[in-house]
């Protein structure tokens, strides 16, 4: 497909359990982006690649959080032991990179923790 | 206090109205500037994308940076009821290294036809 694309769509989890998240991002596209949208709020960063190393995860709120590329195209955002407030929508955005920084983002996934 | 601040609206306007949406920042390293909309249920969609001070003018919409301010504007004119969305404004400072977007909270706009 043409843009970002997310899955699953929505997710319920029990309090306890981990989750994975995954991110396709558009062909081609060399900078790769993790968000948290909690309700009624802008997003937040969580964690950022550049192929496949991870240059910036000063955003991921606790070690309960992992992100990885391993071949700098998919991305898969995991959290253990999730709790109740992890339920928000995760975005990823992807920028073609070499110096702009105009982000697309896909349309999320939304986590729910009961 | 946030680095971004933006007025959660909801802001509600007939249609054909002319639309004022703004954001302060705090950070004086912010020298990108965008504006997304972001419909219920959906991920943000980029309208505006701009460098430093000045205006962008693209169709309806116009962007306006004042970097002395720390202010950034987007206008909509004959707005119409599919303008009905969230607008988010975001910020980076990639002369950092950091590529990270910051977000307002985002402006609920309503235009009622």
């Amino acid at each position: 497909g043409a843009g970002v694309s997310q899955s699953p769509r929505y997710k319920v989890a029990k309090r306890g359990q981990d989750v994975a998240l995954r991110c396709d991002p558009i062909s081609g596209h060399v900078s790769l982006f993790w968000y948290q949208q909690a309700l009624g709020q802008g997003p937040e960063f969580l964690t950022y690649f550049q192929n496949e190393a991870q240059l910036d995860k000063s955003g991921l709120p606790s070690d309960r959080f992992f992100a990885e590329r391993p071949e700098g195209s998919v991305s898969t955002l995991k959290i253990q032991r999730t709790q109740q407030e992890d339920s928000a929508v995760y975005l990823c955005a992807s920028s073609f990179g070499q110096g702009q920084n105009i982000q697309y983002f896909g349309a999320g996934t939304r986590l729910s923790v009961l | 206090q946030k680095e971004v601040e933006q007025d959660p609206g909801p802001l509600s306007v007939p249609e054909g109205a002319i639309v004022s949406l703004n954001c302060t920042y705090s950070n004086s390293a912010f020298q990108y500037f965008m504006w997304y909309r972001q419909y219920s249920r959906k991920g943000p969609e980029l309208l505006m994308y701009t460098y430093s001070s000045g205006n962008k003018e693209d169709g309806r919409f116009t962007a306006q940076v004042d970097k002395s301010s720390k202010y950034i504007s987007l206008f909509i004119r004959d707005s119409q009821p599919s303008d009905s969305a969230t607008y988010l404004c975001a910020m980076s400072a990639m002369d950092t290294g950091r590529r990270a977007l910051t977000f307002g909270s985002g402006t609920r706009l309503q235009v009622q036809p």
